[in-house]
């Protein structure tokens, strides 16, 4: 069965910490892997990886991806209020583009 | 360009009545798809189109149906509504591309539907 398994299901953190939320997945014919984050509404974009050991960077987020190991990794340095979200990690799988599976999620409380 | 629309906003059905969630985009988007949120359940994805006229089925196809006759558009019916149907509604759009290039996934306002 294809699955997506996203860590902690949730996290409390104080301003300026570093958090690791962790996505591992068991899928066939593995195409991309996408992060987004969610706050009150629709998800938005944030990353998507599609080889091993390239990381991704953008602020003070940054993602890998490890295709042997099956996991990728969404780090969020000098954390602040606005990063509180819910943060979605997708894995597009199957002989075709377009199949996602998502993981359950993982909160992201920061407090000040 | 307005991006990804949804009408309606909140939708209240009976069980067994039938309704159309409507999604548009202006991007010129080629893929476009269905998911629907439920706590605790993360996104499920319904249905897809990588093109006008193409379909397929994702995770959770069961009580919906969608065409795609324009690039534009892509509507999801609920033919006899169930409580179990009762869900967060999202449209998603983007450029269609290989595992290899890089495509930005837009996401609608979303469809709070409530099946009594």
């Amino acid at each position: 069965e294809d699955k997506v398994v996203q860590s902690p299901l949730s996290l409390v953190v104080h301003e300026g910490d570093t958090v690791t939320l962790n996505c591992s997945y068991e899928v066939t014919n593995f195409r991309s892997l996408l992060w987004y984050k969610q706050e009150k509404k629709a998800p938005t974009f944030l990353f998507m990886l599609t080889s091993s050991g390239i990381e991704k960077k953008s602020g003070r987020l940054s993602s890998i991806l490890d295709k042997k190991e099956l996991f990728s990794i969404l780090n969020i340095t000098a954390t602040q209020t606005g990063d509180s979200a819910i943060y979605l990690c997708a894995v597009e799988y199957g002989g075709s583009q377009g199949n996602l599976i998502f993981g359950k999620g993982t909160k992201l409380s920061v407090k000040p | 360009n307005a991006g990804v629309t949804q009408t309606p906003k909140f939708q209240v059905l009976k069980t067994g009545q039938s309704m159309t969630l409507q999604c548009a985009q202006d991007m010129n988007h080629e893929y476009m798809s269905w998911y629907r949120q439920d706590p605790g359940m993360g996104l499920r994805l319904i249905h897809y189109s990588v093109g006008a006229g193409i379909t397929d089925q994702g995770e959770v196809p069961n009580g919906y149906n969608v065409s795609r006759s324009t690039t534009e558009d892509f509507p999801l019916r609920l033919l006899s509504a169930a409580p179990s149907q009762t869900s967060v509604y999202f449209c998603a759009s983007s450029y269609a591309g290989t595992a290899f290039s890089s495509y930005e996934q837009y996401f609608g306002p979303g469809t709070r539907l409530t099946v009594t």
